[in-house]
């Protein structure tokens, strides 16, 4: 089993639509969540940070964290077609350590 | 300020030949990684270095792989005798020290013939 699992997608919603991304993992060490967001071509940007469990919100966007489930959530409200890009799910443990990143979700928003 | 920068951002090469990548990190920030990203893939961690400390190469996934920096500054990422499994993009992140938010680089892709 992979540290950090994360369905591929892909993802094709309508622009306006709800958009709920999702990420697993099995190290119960894990503390620190992140959403990346990465466009063709570029490299990832940091899109939402979290500590610990709980729920965080920016704008359109909120991430969840579950550590009990061991499980992560990004949600997107009033999806752009500027939102398509792949979105990564990171984590690691405590200290400045390395991240484990999922595969990524390519998501398409049609306008 | 700017960003993490990296060169080339392609790089083609024949099976066999060695190549260098490198990354010029924001300045300031004492952390800097090196990730590999196959196609259709996530992130796979290669080296980590921070400040003057012995780096942490447990992501390298052979001896045919090494990385350098000098300082706080400019790292170079080093691929010898290329093989087509090598194919990826090659990304870079530097950090402040003891904070969790990574910026990268726009990633030099290299395509091994």
């Amino acid at each position: 089993q992979k540290e950090v699992e994360q369905d591929p997608g892909p993802l094709s919603v309508p622009e306006g639509a709800i958009v709920s991304l999702n990420c697993t993992y099995s190290n119960s060490a894990f503390q620190y969540f992140m959403w990346y967001r990465q466009y063709s071509r570029k490299g990832p940007e940091l899109l939402m940070y979290t500590y610990s469990s709980g729920n965080k919100e920016d704008g359109r966007f909120t991430a969840q964290v579950d550590k009990s489930s061991k499980y992560i959530s990004l949600f997107i409200r009033d999806s752009q077609p500027s939102d398509s890009a792949t979105y990564l799910c990171a984590m690691r443990g405590s200290g400045n350590t390395p991240l484990v990143f999922g595969k990524g979700t390519r998501l398409s928003v049609i306008a | 300020g700017a960003g993490v920068s990296q060169s080339p951002s392609n790089k083609v090469t024949e099976k066999g030949k060695d190549v260098e990548l490198r990354c010029d990190p924001i300045s300031g920030h004492t952390a800097l990684y090196w990730y590999r990203q196959r196609l259709g893939q996530g992130l796979e961690f290669l080296i980590y270095f921070q400040g003057n400390s012995a780096p942490d190469k447990s992501g390298l996934p052979s001896d045919r792989f090494s990385a350098e920096r000098t300082g706080e500054s400019v790292s170079t990422l080093t691929i010898q005798r290329t093989q087509q499994e090598d194919s990826a993009v090659y990304l870079c992140a530097s950090s402040l020290a003891e904070q969790e938010t990574q910026y990268f680089g726009p990633g030099t892709r290299l395509l091994v013939l």
